[in-house]
């Protein structure tokens, strides 16, 4: 089935600093990556969708300057939060659907981002 | 736009027993219906979608769902659990038309019982 691969799964660092997290799709085109962010015991929360080449659409209330996306390949794309607080501590979580219409999201195991 | 509300946060059953967790939708347009479970510290898996056709879906490991438009309702079932049910289920709907977004329900924690 379809793979998806989120990376790192795991990262500690420094309020004030940068982190990158990578979202692949393994054997499969993803025209479109979904972001999302899960707070513990909580559901997930659509933080912005890209599409391939193109400019991510973020949700009421979701920085674009905080949280910067990249989708410069068909299997990759890139969430940068940027001057991490530790507000910003949380669960995320990228999805990839190839086509258009009814294809599924198929998900990332997630990245546990931890602001110290 | 469109809207999900799974009833129970969490819902204990003993082990071998069934099991019934609830999903209530609402749209405005006819609509895609998804059921994912999420394991401790992993992103979601898909157990079953409703996109057309038959109202009683099949997933894996054992599950099924039936899409009841009449009652906007897309109940999780199955009929004997296992310990390794144990996760997070989330029901989600998106509109059928074009690049709709998923929205997800809050969860419901299956607790199995020994």
């Amino acid at each position: 089935g379809a793979v998806v691969s989120q990376h790192p799964s795991r990262v500690i660092c420094k309020s004030g600093t940068s982190v990158k997290i990578e979202c692949r799709s393994l054997d499969f085109q993803a025209t479109t990556m979904f972001w999302y962010r899960q707070f513990p015991k909580q559901s997930l929360m659509l933080m912005a969708t890209s599409n391939e080449g193109s400019k991510a659409t973020y949700e009421q209330g979701v920085e674009k300057d905080k949280f910067l996306i990249n989708h410069a390949s068909l299997t990759l794309s890139t969430l940068t939060v940027t001057s991490a607080h530790p507000e910003d501590s949380s669960f995320y979580i990228c999805s990839a659907r190839g086509q258009r219409g009814n294809q599924p999201q198929h998900f990332g195991d997630g990245t546990r981002l931890s602001i110290l | 736009a469109q809207s999900v509300t799974q009833l129970d946060s969490q819902v204990p059953v003993f082990e071998e027993a069934p099991v019934e967790l609830r999903c209530n939708y609402s749209s405005s347009v006819s609509v895609y219906l998804f059921w994912y479970v999420q394991y401790p510290n992993q992103g979601l898996q898909l157990l079953l979608k409703y996109l057309s056709g038959s109202t009683l879906v099949k997933g894996i490991n054992g599950f099924e769902a039936e899409f009841n438009k009449s009652q906007t309702s897309f109940h999780l079932r199955k009929p004997s659990v296992h310990i390794s049910d144990t996760a997070e289920y989330f029901c989600a709907v998106s509109g059928s038309l074009g690049d709709d977004k998923i929205i997800f329900g809050k969860g419901t924690r299956l607790h199995i019982l020994p």
